[in-house]
């Protein structure tokens, strides 16, 4: 399978805990985004890495949510200190960069299954 | 503020009925547009995208969307619905200023069909 996995699929916590979610992108995408997305809702942009590098983070990212993607591949979102408004999917998708004279913002992002968190 | 706003938050067809899901985008001499859908437990899907040149454009499962400048609209169509269509449809434009291309969602649209 060279699609986007995300893992776990589903975690139930209790407030104040904290969780961690891994993604694995497309392995020749250097680009990858992190969304929420909330019942009723479209999902909505958490930050973007492109290869190891973090280069832009939404105000909906809180200081208690922290996303890494060391050595350019899989990424990590944590949430440290969990609050019942922090149910919601996660979702993660990549993308190539820009190619064949097309700006980047026309490329396809690839995304995975979500990770669906409740805390309780 | 850009956004994309998609009216009708719920609609039923019957299978085999026509489908049109609306679609509204507030940014953008040139937008680029993107239709996903998702299906209940999975991620996002593309079903086309728009760019420039031809204003109808095909996607995969017999979709198509015509974009349309003077009414700020990109409105998704299927000419006979069946039942495995049902789902959620996300229209999304990349954010404006970026250059990497991440996406403004509108709130979506959930589909029922009835057989």
């Amino acid at each position: 399978d060279t699609g986007v996995s995300q893992d776990p699929r589903h975690k139930i916590t209790k407030r104040g805990q904290n969780v961690t979610f891994r993604c694995d992108p497309i392995s020749e995408h250097n680009r990858l985004y992190w969304y929420r997305q909330t019942l009723g809702q479209g999902p909505e942009f958490l930050t973007y890495f492109q290869n190891e590098a973090q280069l832009e983070k939404s105000r909906l990212l809180s200081d208690r949510f922290s996303a890494e993607r060391p050595k350019g591949s899989f990424s990590t979102l944590e949430i440290q200190r969990t609050e019942q408004g922090d149910s919601a999917m996660y979702l993660c998708a990549s993308s190539f960069p820009g190619g064949q004279g097309l700006p980047s913002s026309y490329n396809e992002q690839f995304f995975g299954p979500g990770t669906r968190l409740t805390v309780l | 503020a850009q956004s994309v706003t998609q009216p009708d938050i719920h609609i039923t067809v019957s299978e085999g009925a026509s489908l049109e899901l609306r679609c509204n985008y507030s940014y953008g001499a040139t937008p680029y547009l993107f239709w996903y859908v998702q299906s209940p437990g999975q991620g996002l899907q593309l079903l086309l995208k728009y760019f420039s040149g031809d204003t109808l454009v095909q996607g995969i499962k017999g979709f198509e969307a015509e974009f349309k400048r003077s009414q700020s609209s990109f409105n998704l169509r299927k000419p006979s619905v069946h039942w495995s269509d049902a789902a959620e449809y996300f229209c999304a434009e990349p954010a404006g200023g970026t250059s990497y291309g991440k996406l403004t969602f509108g709130q979506g649209t959930i589909l029922t069909v009835h057989p």
